[in-house]
């Protein structure tokens, strides 16, 4: 069980075009999804905590009209990086929190954004 | 400022070697501590979650325990497919934002 799915895997795209990520919990219902990107050796940054039917959360220095979050069901949140740059290029790794008694996040298995 | 740290950065062990990894954590309230395996170019997968000092909890050859400062996570007889980055994470009272540590990747040697 708690099984979060992303989609693509991976995505070579050219600057100043846009990419959607999609994460998915596939056996049950997320009221909570985060995004975090982490770049090579380095630990997991959160960017945005993003909750069903409402805005997301976008930590400091995360650009809320770059990156966008949508959640749009209890099951799926998207990442839109928009007018992406070679800068944007990042393992990109969201999770969803089973909700009730537990904090745990279960995470997905990241998508590799790489911008040429 | 609620911090993370892992030690040692990188370890690497024979096969069947025990050791021990360490998370020494500042947070205003624990309210969980997380650890978990990540592989290459994946996601992290969950292993444990602690909620308070002097909790233990094991899987298979893995047994992580926490004190109100640092936990442990202990690692026996090791085997190969044991290789992985090991995230420590906590999560305070005061929000619920999750700050992870920076890992400890563990090479284990056939």
């Amino acid at each position: 069980g708690a099984v979060v799915s992303q989609h693509p895997s991976w995505v070579i795209c050219k600057s100043g075009t846009s990419v959607k990520i999609e994460c998915r919990s596939l056996d049950f219902q997320a009221t909570t999804m985060f995004w975090y990107r982490q770049f090579p050796k380095q630990s997991l940054m959160l960017m945005a905590t993003s909750n069903e039917g409402s805005k997301a959360t976008y930590e400091q220095g995360v650009e809320k009209d770059k990156f966008l979050i949508n959640h749009a069901s209890l099951t799926l949140s998207t990442l839109t990086v928009t007018s992406a740059h070679p800068e944007d290029s990042s393992f990109y790794i969201c999770s969803a929190q089973l909700g009730g008694n537990t904090d745990t996040q279960y995470f997905g298995p990241g998508t590799r954004l790489t911008v040429l | 400022e609620d911090q993370v740290t892992q030690s040692p950065e990188a370890l690497r062990l024979q096969e069947g070697e025990s050791s021990s990894l360490n998370c020494s954590y500042t947070v205003s309230g624990l309210r969980g501590l997380f650890w978990y395996r990540q592989d290459p170019g994946k996601g992290p997968e969950f292993l444990f979650t602690l909620y308070s000092a002097g909790e233990e909890k094991e899987k298979e050859r893995l047994k992580a325990t926490l004190t109100k400062k640092e936990s442990f996570l202990h690692i026996t007889a090791p085997k190969p497919e044991d290789s992985a980055t090991y995230l420590c994470a906590v999560q305070s009272n005061r929000d619920d934002k999750i700050i992870f540590g920076k890992g400890t990747r563990l090479h284990i040697l056939p």
